[in-house]
């Protein structure tokens, strides 16, 4: 059965901190693997995706992820993280796409 | 608006009532999906429709729910004989394409059974 493990229910980092959050998945096959971030009021928004090619790969705001499938991870960095960016961050697995397994999320604070 | 728009925001309800919610894709989606997420958790899978059809409901937790979609637009999720254990947030989103992973989502129904 596919599943997610985000380790981390809270990080905490400083503005202008670079940040790391960690995803791994368990998946008979070759996965999809995906990043979405909630903000409060605001529906769950992707990030970035991996479906296969390059194993880093980038996202939105200055997002990427690395897919290594010897780890069966697939960890979400930033070099510099904005207080704006503080938010609720889930990774995703999923076989074609559709039928999504999702973490339970990390939330990230920000502190100035 | 451009977005998925999912009403009422927030519903609260008595153990053993009926409850609808409702979602209006983005226009032009063919796909559209309910999610449920519980207070500390990852959004749960549901069920899926492509066009009218749904075309993976494996993922509804008993028969008290129910979902439509009859014109290939709207969908309404459908909960009877509510119970305390229903109470989530429920999330539907939409997708253009298939097999992308990239889905749309609304801001989500929150659903109180009390």
């Amino acid at each position: 059965a596919q599943s997610v493990t985000q380790p981390d229910i809270h990080i905490t980092v400083s503005e202008g901190a670079s940040l790391e959050l960690r995803c791994n998945y368990s998946y008979g096959a070759t996965p999809y693997l995906f990043w979405y971030v909630q903000s409060p009021g605001q529906g769950l928004q992707l990030l970035l995706k991996y479906f296969s090619g390059d194993t880093l790969v980038q996202g939105i705001k200055g997002f990427e992820a690395e897919f290594k499938r010897s780890q069966s991870s697939f960890n979400l960095r930033k070099p510099s993280v904005h207080w704006s960016d503080a938010a609720e961050y889930f990774c995703a697995v999923g076989g074609d796409g559709n039928k999504l397994v999702f973490g339970a999320g990390t939330i990230l604070r920000v502190k100035s | 608006g451009a977005g998925v728009s999912q009403t009422p925001s927030n519903k609260v309800t008595e153990k053993g009532k009926y409850v609808e919610l409702r979602c209006d894709p983005i226009s032009g989606h063919t796909a559209l999906y309910w999610y449920r997420q519980s207070l500390g958790q990852g959004p749960e899978f549901l069920i899926y429709f492509q066009g009218t059809g749904a075309a993976d409901d494996s993922g509804l937790p008993n028969d008290r729910f129910f979902a439509v979609r009859p014109e290939g637009s709207v969908s309404t999720l459908k909960i009877q004989r509510t119970e305390r254990g229903d109470s989530a947030v429920y999330l539907c989103a939409s997708s253009l394409i298939r097999n992308t992973g990239e889905l749309f989502f609304g801001e989500g129904s929150r659903l109180t059974v009390l």
